[in-house]
């Protein structure tokens, strides 16, 4: 059973940049088929999908956050990480990490993590 | 940009009663893309639906999806208490708004 595990700091001060990492069990990330990224929900509001990562570190991001976002792949740890720099009030959130279907099979998200609540104040 | 319509946005109703969930994409959409996941306050979404009509491994047969183009539905036969939550539609990239469904 895969497992997900979102860890990081849960505060996060105006301008400067969120850092998250996500740890997985019971799979490994290196030289599967599938993808890994991040969704995050801020308070009374839906799912928003943030970005994604193949094992060979081949990227894709939400265009509305592109220019603030960086994610990474440490297949030797089993992990992938989120960096979301400038941040403000409005990027907090819960933050889920997950992984996806190959998109050949759909390209849905069959794991998730629980969430973690990042709140951006000073 | 493909943006995905969820009606209604709350959805009133009783246990032992059917629900409707809609979703529409602004432009035609390979159903083989289109997902649908439950989300209660507090846990992680789940994975209902893939490929517009394929439930997930392990999800009872009284949720089914259907729909092609723009137009999908989603479907649970019978409200069970547990089944009240929100419901979040996906195609790839985008979610739509979500659907709440309440207790009547």
């Amino acid at each position: 059973q895969v497992q997900l595990q979102e860890s990081g700091p849960r505060l996060a001060k105006p301008s400067e940049t969120l850092s998250l990492t996500c740890t997985v069990s019971g799979g490994s990330i290196y030289f599967s088929s599938y993808y890994w990224g991040w969704i995050r929900q801020p308070p009374g509001k839906g799912l928003e999908w943030i970005a994604s990562i193949y094992y060979t570190g081949s990227t894709d991001y939400n265009p509305s956050l592109k220019s603030r976002v960086t994610m990474s792949v440490d297949t030797s740890k089993n992990m992938f990480s989120l960096r979301l720099s400038s941040v403000t009030a409005a990027d907090t959130a819960v933050y889920y990490c997950a992984r996806s279907q190959p998109r050949y099979y759909g390209g849905a998200i069959d794991y998730w993590g629980q969430g973690t609540l990042v709140t951006v104040s000073s | 940009e493909i943006v995905l319509t969820q009606s209604p946005g709350t959805l009133s109703l009783s246990p032992g009663e059917r629900a409707t969930l809609s979703c529409r994409a602004s432009q035609s959409v390979s159903s083989s893309y289109v997902a649908w996941y439950q989300h209660k306050p507090g846990q992680a979404p789940r994975l209902l639906i893939s490929g517009a009509s394929r439930r997930a491994t392990g999800i009872p047969d009284r949720f089914s999806g259907s729909g092609s183009g723009t137009d999908f539905t989603l479907t649970i036969s019978r409200l069970e208490p547990e089944d009240f939550a929100v419901y979040y539609c996906q195609q790839l990239e985008t979610f739509g708004q979500g659907t709440k469904v309440d207790i009547k």
